[in-house]
């Protein structure tokens, strides 16, 4: 299997830009995950899918956050507009079954925005 | 979730064991201990983790205190790959509803040559 896939793992932007992320989760896993990681923060999870079903967003920041989930293949997080704050890293991760314990992380996609 | 406390960082001389500690004393009966680490630019990276009895699997070992208020994660022979974060966190395994995470600090595992 090729992992956790993540897209772009660069993403450079200007503030009030609408920033993308994608992910594909391991094929078979029903559970998904977003985290964002930065050095005042850590890692922080942002929001988790069971069943392409968002089950909790609580730790997403403010309103300009947005994450969907179409199919078990594709997730996407979405920042509108976005802000020099929002630079960090943010992880995709995937689990199977076991809910949130043994989770699968992607490569990151590093975000600056200007 | 119950809170865990890891020493900031720590070394260890490649060839030799690394004890990593985590104090978790306010952890419930049925919350897990987890141990990630985190290699540098990579994503975190699932190692092992258990309930009460001790676990091995080929990364490495998990001793869990009797009391279950602190566990260690044992790398037997540490080589430079191995430096990285090690985040420690306890979870109630299978649990529904909201799930929010902080991975907090976690230890910074120096190998030394």
């Amino acid at each position: 299997d090729a992992g956790v896939i993540q897209s772009p793992r660069h993403e450079v932007t200007e503030m009030g830009q609408e920033v993308t992320l994608r992910c594909k989760p391991i094929s078979g896993h029903d559970y998904l995950f977003w985290y964002r990681q930065t050095m005042m923060r850590g890692l922080e999870l942002l929001i988790y899918f069971n069943n392409n079903v968002p089950i909790d967003d609580s730790g997403m920041p403010e309103d300009r956050f947005s994450a969907k989930m179409p199919n078990a293949s594709f997730s996407t997080l979405k920042i509108q507009p976005s802000e020099p704050r929002d630079s960090a890293v943010y992880f995709c991760a995937s689990s199977a079954g076991t809910g949130w314990g043994t989770q699968y992380f992607g490569p990151g996609t590093r975000l600056l925005v200007l | 979730d119950a809170k865990t406390t890891q020493p900031t960082s720590m070394d260890c001389a490649e060839g030799r064991a690394a004890n990593l500690p985590c104090n978790h004393s306010t952890i419930s009966g049925n919350e897990y201990v987890y141990w990630y680490r985190q290699i540098h630019s990579q994503g975190p990276q699932y190692i092992i983790h258990g309930l009460k009895n001790n676990e091995t699997n080929e990364m490495a070992s998990l001793i869990i205190t009797e009391d279950r208020k602190s566990s260690t994660l044992i790398l037997p022979h540490a080589t430079l790959r191995d430096t990285a974060v090690y985040y420690c966190i306890v979870r109630v395994e299978n649990s529904g509803g909201y799930q929010k995470v902080t991975f907090g600090t976690g230890t910074k595992l120096q190998v030394i040559p």
